[in-house]
């Protein structure tokens, strides 16, 4: 069975940092382009970032470029977002998904950025 | 970045009703390598997005023959045929033949 499991969120003030994990079993990991999309509260879903299967490409979406860093460990088959200096607009419910054609979702993790 | 407008944002419909939900783009989302990088996604209330149609008209894995896609260029539409229950949430389109890769502002789905 195919499954994505998010981990690292919760409540942060503003200009700190917060890294997410990902755990992927029931497919081969490494074979995958990865990405991370989120929501908002009430809001619809957003792009955020992919890597490429070995990580050496990545691509963000303008609004995070500089500040959020996307990762893999082929080997423990899990996906990072390491994220600084955060913003109110950042608070949002993120979830990691498969590049390639968005089959498998992880549950997704919250996040807050709040004073 | 590519626009996709989805209409109509709410969907009022009965159990067993045939519904269509349309995705317009702001550019032509055929990629040069002749795949169109369309997909449809269902949100059930509480849950993560679920994969519905992938490359415009491919059923995904384990979903129901009610759903069907079509369409080309910038206009795509999701079709259900026969409203069931656990058909309402919201859906979503979203093109990835463009970076970055965007989604439609949604359709909920609801129960007249």
């Amino acid at each position: 069975e195919v499954q994505l499991v998010e981990s690292g969120g919760g409540l942060v003030q503003p200009g700190r940092s917060l890294k997410l994990s990902c755990a992927a079993s029931g497919f081969t990991f490494s074979n995958y382009y990865m990405a991370w999309v989120r929501q908002a509260p009430t809001k619809g879903l957003e792009w955020v970032a992919y890597i490429s299967t070995g990580g050496g490409s990545t691509y963000y979406r303008d609004s995070v470029k500089g500040r959020f860093t996307i990762s893999r460990d082929n080997a423990k088959s899990t996906l990072y977002l390491q994220m600084d200096s955060l913003r109110s607009e950042d608070t949002a419910t993120y979830y990691c998904t498969t590049h390639n054609n968005y089959d498998y979702w992880g549950q997704g993790v919250m996040v807050t950025v709040s004073s | 970045d590519v626009v996709l407008t989805q209409t109509p944002s709410i969907l009022s419909a009965t159990i067993g009703q045939s519904v269509s939900i349309s995705c317009r783009s702001s550019q032509s989302l055929l990629d040069s390598d002749g795949n169109t990088y369309l997909y449809w996604f269902l949100q059930r209330p509480g849950q993560s997005p679920q994969r519905l149609i992938y490359l415009v008209s491919n059923l995904g894995s384990g979903v129901p023959n009610r759903f069907s896609g079509s369409g080309s260029g910038t206009d795509f539409t999701l079709k259900i045929s026969g409203v069931e229950a656990e058909d309402l949430g919201v859906y979503y389109c979203m093109q990835a033949t463009h970076a970055p890769p965007t989604f439609g502002g949604g359709t909920k789905l609801e129960l007249k």
